[in-house]
């Protein structure tokens, strides 16, 4: 069965400091990774995704991702956080019939 | 783009009410949509997937008899909380999309469900 690991359940990083969110999945055939981000009692919006081609995926707000399918990983990253990105973030892989499976969530915060 | 309204964004109830969510697909037509349930500091988990003008499939654990769905229309399904009691307090949120086979679903804003 499919299933997410997202193994920093809080992150804390400085404004202006990079970033990088884990996100280890398994699943047994070529996957299809997304990050999501969601604010308190938001819904979710899409920040990127991987389907196939180039393993390093730009999305949107500055934050990327990249695919190695040697480590299973997919994993988030930003070269510069903002105090505006302190939120959650959720990894998911496709889990066919258009299903996602996601992660249990990093919270990200941001000090000043 | 494609926009997912969902209503309430809040609702309180008495146990043993029911309450109705709504999902609307404002400027698509979706011919299948998700509902998910996310507890407090948790993951979102899926508990159904309602397709239009059939019966929804519900995902290992769920009550069908509970959660009760309609997808009348391509632009709304529905998702009823029967008989509801404290611990179907949650945040409720759907999904619908354009992209058959591709994942590009939109999610709505949620609703948190508090039962008292």
């Amino acid at each position: 069965a499919q299933s997410v690991t997202q193994p920093d359940i809080h992150i804390t990083v400085s404004e202006g400091a990079s970033l990088e969110l884990r996100c280890n999945y398994s699943y047994g055939a070529t996957p299809y990774l997304f990050w999501y981000v969601q604010s308190p009692g938001q819904g979710l919006q899409l920040l990127l995704k991987y389907f196939s081609g180039d393993t390093l995926v730009q999305g949107i707000k500055g934050f990327e991702a990249e695919f190695k399918r040697s480590q299973s990983s997919f994993n988030l990253r930003k070269p510069s956080v903002h105090w505006s990105d302190a939120a959650e973030y959720f990894c998911a892989v496709g889990a066919g019939g258009n299903k996602l499976v996601f992660g249990a969530g990093t919270i990200l915060r941001v000090k000043s | 783009g494609a926009v997912v309204s969902q209503h309430p964004s809040w609702v309180i109830c008495k146990s043993g009410t029911s309450v109705k969510i709504e999902c609307r697909s404002l400027d698509f037509q979706a011919t299948t949509m998700f509902w998910y349930r996310q507890f407090p500091k948790q993951s979102l988990m899926l508990m159904a997937t309602s397709n239009e003008g059939s019966k929804a499939t519900y995902e290992q654990g769920v009550e069908k008899d509970k959660f009760l769905i309609n997808h009348a229309s391509l632009t709304l399904s529905t998702l009823t909380v029967t008989s509801a009691h404290p611990e179907d307090s949650s945040f409720y949120i759907c999904s619908a999309g354009l992209d058959e086979g591709t994942y590009g679903y939109t999610f709505g804003s949620g609703t948190r469900l508090t039962v008292v």
